[in-house]
């Protein structure tokens, strides 16, 4: 498996209280992404960033935040958790457009 | 943008058949195909992917093909065995884009 790792892998939080996800990787690769995977719906995108500083929304980015201040970093940021951001989440990273991404162990939210 | 939609949702086939995923697409624009496999519990993993510029491409027990006029490509398992059971997704995307888009998943089981 690539050198990604995700903390936490398991959570437990409250409607309303704040998140914060990370993801770590050890490729030095220019592009990271997050995920989130519900049943029914695959793998859908919330957001990536294409180097440090630079990010931007995929299809399912509300509710959400993200930055990255190092290469090697990227966090994905649940303002005020609700019940719907109750998912699998996973990071993926990549080291150009022209391939497909390598996957995280995942972390799964449950927002009670 | 991209809307992949992937059939069948589950497939259920005998050890040592064939097993075949189709996926379509929306975007002409598309032009990279990756295959991911998922075991339970696990992260996707890439297994097989094709571009435009081809029509096949096999990896042992397991090919892609793709209609660029129809909008379609497939996943193409022979020989299957136990451990091909996982959820498979098709994904799609234009190369100078960093939105990969997935299809919803197919849970294949091999029976013994």
């Amino acid at each position: 498996d690539a050198g990604i790792t995700q903390s936490p892998r398991h959570k437990v939080t409250e409607t309303g209280t704040p998140v914060t996800l990370r993801c770590h990787q050890t490729e030095n690769h220019r592009y990271m992404y997050w995920y989130r995977q519900d049943p029914g719906h695959g793998l859908r995108l919330i957001h990536y960033s294409y180097g440090v500083k630079d990010t931007d929304k995929g299809e399912v980015s509300d509710g959400y935040s993200v930055s990255r201040s190092k290469t090697e970093d990227f966090l994905l940021t649940l303002e005020s958790a609700t019940s719907s951001q109750t998912s699998v989440y996973f990071c993926a990273i990549s080291e150009s457009q022209a391939g497909g991404p390598s996957f995280g162990p995942g972390t799964r939210l449950l927002v009670l | 943008g991209e809307n992949v939609e992937q059939h069948p949702s589950t497939l259920s086939v005998q050890e040592g058949d064939s097993a075949v995923i189709k996926c379509t697409y929306s975007d002409s624009a598309s032009n990279y195909f990756p295959w991911y496999k998922q075991e339970l519990g696990k992260r996707p993993q890439l297994i097989i992917d094709i571009r435009s510029n081809v029509g096949e491409k096999k990896d042992q027990r397991i090919a892609v093909t793709l209609n660029k006029t129809a909008k379609h490509f497939s996943l193409h398992i022979t020989e299957t065995q136990p451990e091909d059971s996982a959820v498979y997704f098709c994904a799609a995307k234009d190369f100078g884009n960093e939105k990969l888009t997935f299809g919803t998943g197919t849970r294949l089981t091999i029976i013994p």
